[in-house]
């Protein structure tokens, strides 16, 4: 089985960084993906990592150790429209996504 | 191109009515997947497809059932609808089962009452 914990709610500020932790256990591990989600909207996805170390993409970077089953997103120059739920998803060798039950970043002025 | 496509958009619903869901996509993805999501519980999988033919059952199934006649098309199908089974519910798609990226459908609101 798998368990993915993150924390509930995260608030930031409009320019500042942020980072967004995601533990996990699991019986087999296949990668980790990072999926952003605006209230009423379908998640989206964001980043993957399979191997140990920093991907950087744009404001968003996602790091992953498997080794202390960890991972994290860090979203920089803060904007308003960051505002959403953050999903972390961990597959195994199987068939699906595992999802944790996601962080409320809330951007304040 | 339209991606995933899923219909109703929201839906209220008498307990003990039978409903399905649509869910099409148009990017000949292999593997398909239907997710609840439930304030507090985050997105728990219900069923899934790895290819046209093939479903398997995913961490929540009581109470639902599916079917992928084609590539294109996972209906995904409430016998005997009870409000537990009020929820969000996103259809997504990948190439391939497993470690490839999962695009979601708009989703679909639904209230049994």
């Amino acid at each position: 089985g798998q368990n993915i914990d993150q924390p509930t709610e995260m608030t930031a500020t409009e320019g500042a960084i942020v980072q967004i932790n995601c533990t996990y256990q699991t019986s087999g591990f296949n990668g980790l993906f990072w999926y952003q989600q605006h209230a009423g909207e379908a998640p989206t996805f964001l980043s993957y990592n399979v191997l140990d170390g920093l991907e950087e993409k744009g404001r968003f970077s996602s790091f992953l150790s498997r080794s202390k089953g960890y991972s994290y997103l860090l979203l920089k120059e803060l904007q308003m429209k960051d505002s959403a739920s953050y999903l972390c998803a961990v597959t195994d060798s199987g068939y699906a996504l595992n999802f944790g039950k996601g962080t409320s970043l809330l951007v304040t002025p | 191109i339209a991606g995933i496509t899923q219909a109703p958009t929201s839906q209220i619903l008498a307990a003990g009515r039978r409903m399905t869901l649509r869910c099409t996509q148009d990017m000949r993805h292999n593997a398909m997947y239907w997710y609840r999501q439930d304030l507090g519980l985050g997105l728990r999988l219900i069923h899934y497809s790895n290819t046209a033919g093939t479903t398997g059952k995913g961490e929540v199934p009581d109470g639902y059932s599916v079917s992928r006649a084609n590539t294109d098309d996972f209906p995904l199908t409430l016998a005997s609808a009870v409000p537990s089974q009020t929820s969000v519910y996103f259809c997504a798609s990948s190439d391939s089962s497993g470690a490839d990226t999962q695009y979601f459908g708009p989703g679909t609101r639904l209230t049994v009452l």
